[in-house]
C-alpha cells in the first residue's frame, strides 16, 4: 500500500537557518503530494501541493520539488522565522474506492524556530 | 466562509459512556472525512462521506465506533462505549470534488478527547 516516511524530528533551528525536511513515498501509481502544516492547538492546514513530476510547490516561502526518479518531495525554506514554528506532514493521495483521493500521511516533524 | 467546524473543542468522559462528536463541512463540499490523531499512530482515516453516503469506512477501529451524516451539512461520530485508549484528538476534513488532479483538504480545530 500506500506510505510516506517523514525525517525523524524534532527540529529545532535559529532564525533566518535554511530549513529542509526530508519526505519520501512509496506509491503503486502517480499520487499527488502534499506539505500540510498544523499550529499548536489547530487543525492541518495546506501548505503547498505539487500534482506531477518535476512541479514545484510554493507558498509562504516554502518550496517542494515533485522528484518521481527519488521518490521525494522535500521541503526546503531559506529562512525560517519563529512563526515558523509548528508540525508539518508530508501527505500523498490516490484515487480511492469512492474516487475521493484520500490522504496518506507521513508521521509528522516537529519544527521550533528560536529566536 | 468559516472553515470546518468542530464541536466540542474539548471532552473529557468516564469509560464506559457515550461520546458524540459533532462536525459541519464548508457549504458546497461533497465529501466528509474523519480523522483521529495520536502520538503512538499519527493521523488515521477513520471514515469518509460522499454526498452523505459512507463510502469507506475500513478505518473505524471498532465496532464501539459509528459515523453518520444525515445531511449535507451535519456529521457525527460516536462512541459508545469508550475506552481510555480512545483518547486522541479527533479531526473533520471536508473537500470538494472538481475531477482535477488534487482536491484540498480543508480541515477542522479538532476536538481533544479524554477518556478516564
Amino acid at each position: 500500500g500506500d506510505s510516506v516516511t517523514q525525517m525523524e524530528g524534532p527540529v529545532t533551528l535559529s532564525e533566518e537557518a535554511f530549513l529542509t525536511i526530508n519526505c519520501t513515498y512509496t506509491a503503486t501509481g502517480y499520487p499527488s503530494l502534499f506539505w500540510y502544516v498544523q499550529y499548536p492547538g489547530e487543525g492541518l492546514q495546506l501548505l503547498l501541493k505539487a500534482t506531477k513530476a518535476d512541479d514545484k510547490g510554493s507558498n509562504k516561502g516554502f518550496e517542494a520539488t515533485y522528484r518521481k526518479e527519488t521518490t521525494s518531495f522535500h521541503l526546503e525554506k531559506g529562512s525560517v522565522q519563529v512563526s515558523d514554528s509548528a508540525v508539518y506532514f508530508c501527505a500523498l493521495s490516490e484515487l480511492g474506492s469512492g474516487s475521493a483521493r484520500q490522504l496518506t500521511f507521513g508521521s509528522g516533524t516537529q519544527l521550533t524556530v528560536l529566536p | 466562509d468559516a472553515g470546518v467546524i468542530q464541536s466540542p473543542r474539548h471532552e473529557v468522559t468516564e469509560m464506559g459512556q457515550e461520546v458524540t462528536l459533532r462536525c459541519k463541512p464548508i457549504s458546497g463540499h461533497d465529501y466528509l472525512f474523519w480523522y483521529r490523531q495520536t502520538m503512538m499512530r499519527g493521523l488515521e482515516l477513520l471514515i469518509y462521506f460522499n454526498n452523505n453516503v459512507p463510502i469507506d469506512d475500513s478505518g473505524m477501529p471498532e465496532d464501539r465506533f459509528s459515523a453518520k451524516m444525515p445531511n449535507a451539512s451535519f456529521s457525527t461520530l460516536k462512541i459508545q462505549p469508550s475506552e481510555p485508549r480512545d483518547s486522541a484528538v479527533y479531526f473533520c476534513a471536508s473537500s470538494h470534488w472538481t475531477g482535477g488532479a488534487t482536491d484540498t483538504q480543508y480541515f477542522g480545530p479538532g476536538t481533544r478527547l479524554t477518556v478516564l
